[in-house]
C-alpha cells in the first residue's frame, strides 16, 4: 500500500489567492483527519470524516476554509482566499473505524504551504 | 474544551539514560491515548498506544502508563540512541479515535 497521498507536497502562493490541498487516504480506511502544524500552535485537528461524512469541523479556523470528500478515496481542503498567516504543514490522516474502535491514524507526508 | 497538556517542552539526555514525558488530559470521555513519533521533516508516526482499561504497556524500550484517576500518562524510553531524537507528541481521544487531541509535543535531544 502506498500509504496516505498528499498534494502538493510544497505550495508557495501569494495572499488572496485559493489554495487546493488534496489526500486521498489509505484504500479501506473509512475515518480521515486534517491537521495543521505550525511552531506557535503545534498539531491542530481542523476537521474529520466519517464514511465521507463531515463528523466534527470545529477546528476549521475561520469561513476561509472548507473541506469536502466527494468520495471515499479523496479529499480536499481549500482556503480561499488564502493569508500569510495560513503558512503551516498541513497532514491529511486516515485510518480504520471497526468494531474495535481504537485505530492508529496513518499521517500522509503534509503538505508546507507559504502564503506570501 | 478539551485538552492535552505536556511536559517538557524540550529533554536533553544523555545516550543510554532514560527519557520521560508526561501528560494530562481535561476530558473524562478520553479512552484511548496514542504516542507519536515525528523525526525532522517527516510525518508523525504511532510508536505506541495504551487503552483505557490497561496501566501500563511496554514494547522494547518504549513503555507507557495510565493513571485513569488523575488523567495522567507518560511516555518512558530507557537506554536511550541517538535516533531517539525526535519530537514526541501524546494524545488522547474518544471511543473510536475520532476526536484526537495532541499535546504540544516534546524535543528529545539524546546526546552521544
Amino acid at each position: 500500500d502506498a500509504g496516505v497521498i498528499q498534494s502538493p507536497r510544497h505550495e508557495v502562493t501569494e495572499m488572496g489567492q485559493e489554495v487546493t490541498l488534496r489526500c486521498k487516504p489509505i484504500s479501506g480506511h473509512n475515518s480521515l483527519f486534517w491537521y495543521r502544524q505550525t511552531m506557535m500552535r503545534g498539531l491542530e485537528l481542523l476537521i474529520y470524516f466519517n464514511n465521507n461524512v463531515p463528523i466534527d469541523d470545529s477546528g476549521m479556523p475561520e469561513d476561509r476554509f472548507s473541506a469536502k470528500m466527494p468520495n471515499a478515496s479523496f479529499s480536499t481542503l481549500k482556503i480561499q482566499p488564502s493569508e500569510p498567516r495560513d503558512s503551516a504543514v498541513y497532514f491529511c490522516a486516515s485510518s480504520r473505524r471497526g468494531a474495535e474502535s481504537y485505530n492508529e491514524q496513518f499521517f500522509g507526508p503534509g503538505t508546507r504551504l507559504t502564503v506570501l | 474544551g478539551e485538552n492535552v497538556e505536556q511536559h517538557p517542552s524540550t529533554l536533553s539526555v544523555q545516550e543510554g539514560d532514560s527519557a520521560v514525558i508526561k501528560c494530562t488530559y481535561s476530558d473524562s470521555a478520553s479512552n484511548y491515548f496514542p504516542w507519536y513519533k515525528q523525526e525532522l521533516g517527516k510525518r508523525p508516526q504511532l510508536i505506541i498506544d495504551i487503552r483505557s482499561n490497561v496501566g501500563e504497556k511496554k514494547d522494547q524500550r518504549i513503555a507507557v502508563t495510565l493513571n485513569k484517576t488523575a488523567k495522567h500518562f507518560s511516555l518512558h524510553i530507557t537506554e536511550t540512541q541517538p535516533e531517539d531524537s525526535a519530537v514526541y507528541f501524546c494524545a488522547a481521544s474518544d471511543t473510536g479515535g475520532f476526536k484526537t487531541i495532541f499535546g504540544a509535543g516534546t524535543r528529545l535531544f539524546v546526546k552521544a
